[in-house]
């Protein structure tokens, strides 16, 4: 049903752990972009990559790594993270930026 | 005044009735607007594109009011099935950057 894939569905980790979320899309997309998405907050752009590239990083911790290997694969590696970090995490792609999103099911981090 | 704003809701309507909710949006440069339906726990789902000329589709018409700087989204006959939180999508048109509105929650009551 959808073109973008994450896995893991849902994760817990302890802060001291090193996890990686992992984002696949088959549609083609030249962009790709990280959102958390904590309880009762809007959706949150954490980094955008364009045709594998970094365009944008808002300020977001170091804790969080994002690869982008190729224009169909990202990848937000995750390290010491704090429990305010338990959230959604979700990955979209776009042909072009700022065109239409399309969203991965998103993966449920829990950090303990 | 924040980038994007919505009401928060929740909007409670009873099946079958009309409900319509708007977003602003701060920046006159803006170029392209969407509306996004996002189901608890779920991910956001693109309903439509708003354009200049306004559209429709279906029970769903979105409209654009760049004077005033809002977009507005109209749901006729609603049904149980389109309670969810409804997303306002804006293209700033700076350096192409989008931003999310907080979304409204709709509830439709049998």
């Amino acid at each position: 049903e959808t073109g973008v894939t994450q896995t893991p569905r849902h994760l817990v980790m302890g802060m001291t752990n090193k996890k990686s979320l992992k984002c696949e899309q088959h549609l083609g997309h030249n962009a790709m972009y990280w959102y958390k998405q904590s309880a009762k907050k809007p959706l949150e752009l954490m980094f955008v990559y364009s045709l594998e590239e970094r365009v944008e990083n808002n300020s977001v911790p170091s804790r969080f790594s994002p690869e982008c290997p190729n224009s169909s694969h990202l990848f937000l590696h995750l390290h010491t993270l704090q429990p305010e970090d338990s959230a959604l995490y979700l990955c979209a792609s776009s042909q072009g930026l700022a065109e239409t999103q399309y969203f991965g099911p998103g993966t449920r981090l829990l950090v303990l | 005044r924040k980038e994007v704003e919505q009401d928060p809701g929740p909007f409670n309507v009873p099946e079958g009735a009309t409900v319509a909710f708007n977003c602003t949006y701060s920046n006159s440069a803006s170029q392209s607007f969407f509306w996004y339906r996002q189901d608890c726990r779920k991910e956001p789902k693109l309903l439509m594109s708003v354009y200049s000329s306004g559209n429709e589709d279906g029970r769903f018409t979105a409209q654009l009011n760049r004077a005033s700087q809002y977009i507005s989204l109209l749901i006729r006959d609603s049904k149980l099935s389109d309670s969810a939180t409804y997303l306002c999508v804006v293209n700033t048109g700076r350096d192409d950057k989008i931003i999310f509105g907080k979304g409204t929650r709709l509830h439709i009551l049998p």
